[in-house]
């Protein structure tokens, strides 16, 4: 059964970078797609953006400019940073395995990250 | 990348059944077979019910299933249970590997 864990810091100040890792254990990352998804307290999904394993990435376009994605495949993990961050970015932040076809089958418990000065 | 179109809100009696739509565009839902489904109880991460329109993850009961006609997809819930109270996403591939949420629908009993 692959386990998603996310980890970083829960408190980002304003205009600052928001940096999250997710690792990944009980399966290896070297195949397919792996996800960022945040949800805003109180609001709905939104997708940030996908890696392959390869390490070619695909984001949201209004993010574009703002999100970068990485996978580091010799610790099984990939990150996410998002650069200029402002009170609109205070969200739970999920790492999820896949995308097409099967749609993103598996789940880290979420990390709330609140961004304030 | 315009979030895909949910009802807030959809309610039953136990036993009885609950659909909910998700409605697109040409680019998104109409496009392509790859509507999933979701399941999210308060304070818990999705978890996946449905993908590539109707079909469901092993561990999935088959109370739950997924349709599409045009640009609108929709979720059933057939025979209503108690843990079935839950909000319900949508999301849809939209093509050069961008993917979009629908907005969320809140399931409740009557």
């Amino acid at each position: 059964q692959v386990q998603l864990q996310e980890s970083g810091p829960g408190l980002v100040k304003p205009s600052e970078t928001l940096s999250l890792t997710c690792s990944v254990s009980g399966g290896s990352i070297n195949s397919g797609y792996w996800t960022w998804i945040r949800q805003p307290p109180g609001k709905g999904l939104e997708w940030i953006g996908c890696i392959y394993y390869t390490g070619s990435t695909n984001q949201k376009t209004s993010l574009n400019s703002r999100v970068t994605i990485s996978v580091d495949t010799s610790k099984n993990q990939f990150s996410l940073k998002l650069g200029s961050v402002t009170a609109a970015d205070t969200a739970v932040y999920y790492c999820a395995r896949g995308g097409l076809p099967g749609g993103f089958d598996f789940w880290g418990q979420g990390t709330l990250v609140t961004v304030s000065s | 990348q315009s979030a895909l179109t949910q009802p807030p809100s959809a309610s039953g009696s136990p036993g009885q059944s609950v659909t909910i739509s998700c409605t697109g565009t040409s680019s998104d839902v109409g496009g392509y077979n790859y509507v999933s489904w979701y399941q999210q109880h308060p304070g818990k991460a999705p978890k996946l019910m449905i993908y590539e329109v109707s079909k469901r993850p092993s561990g999935v009961p088959d109370r739950f299933s997924g349709s599409k006609s045009g640009n609108t997809a929709s979720l059933t819930v057939s025979g209503l249970q108690a843990e079935d109270e839950a909000d319900y996403y949508c999301t849809s591939y939209a093509g050069s590997n961008i993917y979009v949420f629908g907005t969320g629908t809140k399931v409740t009993f009557l």
